[in-house]
């Protein structure tokens, strides 16, 4: 099983809004990642988690909060995001070093 | 600093031909590569590996190349279906691991009946 869910499929908020997006996957993996994916772009690393903690932060704005609360999810908290914030979202999971596993995304629109 | 890109665009090919595509990567000290395939609308799908101590790896139907030597790694479909038409991108992880992966820019490919 190489599954990784993601919910919600769409999310559409305001600027002033608080959202969440989750993610989890039972594959037993030590890694977990955040990547956001612009139209017609590759995805572009926000997070990575490694053994439920915080390895990689890629200068990430501070109205995105990832969190870890087990080795299975990750959250991505959302406060006063921009319009331009909207894209596709997606988590992954891995083995440390090995092939990271794609969610089917999360398409967030931000008005 | 370090790149990964692709030749083309967009590839079309007529089904049931083969069809190659390309990356270009600019990290020599890289030693893993992967490729992915997104369809509309969903997830980047991983379709297959390779290490930097191989230089060709077989799957169903696919097959990559890798050449350290140009820092090229090439993706060949045999046999292309119209179920293949999708946005292909290349991957690279350097060899300081940390779980950090660089993609390419992506191809369409794009299947004609």
């Amino acid at each position: 099983d190489t599954e990784v869910t993601q919910t919600p499929k769409h999310l559409v908020m305001g600027m002033t809004n608080k959202k969440s997006l989750k993610c989890e996957q039972h594959m037993g993996h030590r890694a977990m990642y955040w990547y956001k994916q612009k139209a017609k772009k590759p995805p572009e690393l926000m997070f990575v988690y490694s053994y439920e903690k915080l390895s990689i932060n890629e200068s990430v704005p501070s109205r995105f909060s990832p969190e870890c609360p087990n080795s299975s999810l990750l959250n991505l908290h959302l406060h006063a995001l921009q319009p331009e914030d909207s894209a596709l979202y997606l988590c992954a999971s891995s083995q440390e070093g090995d092939t990271q596993y794609f969610g089917p995304g999360t398409r967030l629109t931000v008005l | 600093g370090e790149s990964v890109g692709l030749h083309l665009p967009t590839l079309s090919v007529q089904e049931g031909d083969n069809s190659i595509i390309n990356c270009a990567y600019s990290n020599s000290a890289s030693d893993y590569f992967i490729w992915y395939k997104q369809e509309s609308g969903k997830g980047p799908q991983f379709i297959i590996d390779i290490r930097s101590n191989m230089d060709k790896r077989q799957g169903q139907r696919v097959t990559v190349l890798l050449n350290k030597t140009v820092k090229h790694l090439s993706l060949q479909i045999a046999a292309t279906q119209p179920g293949d038409s999708a946005v292909y991108f290349c991957a690279e992880e350097g060899a300081g691991g940390g779980n950090k992966l660089t993609f390419g820019t992506g191809t369409q490919l794009k299947v004609e009946l």
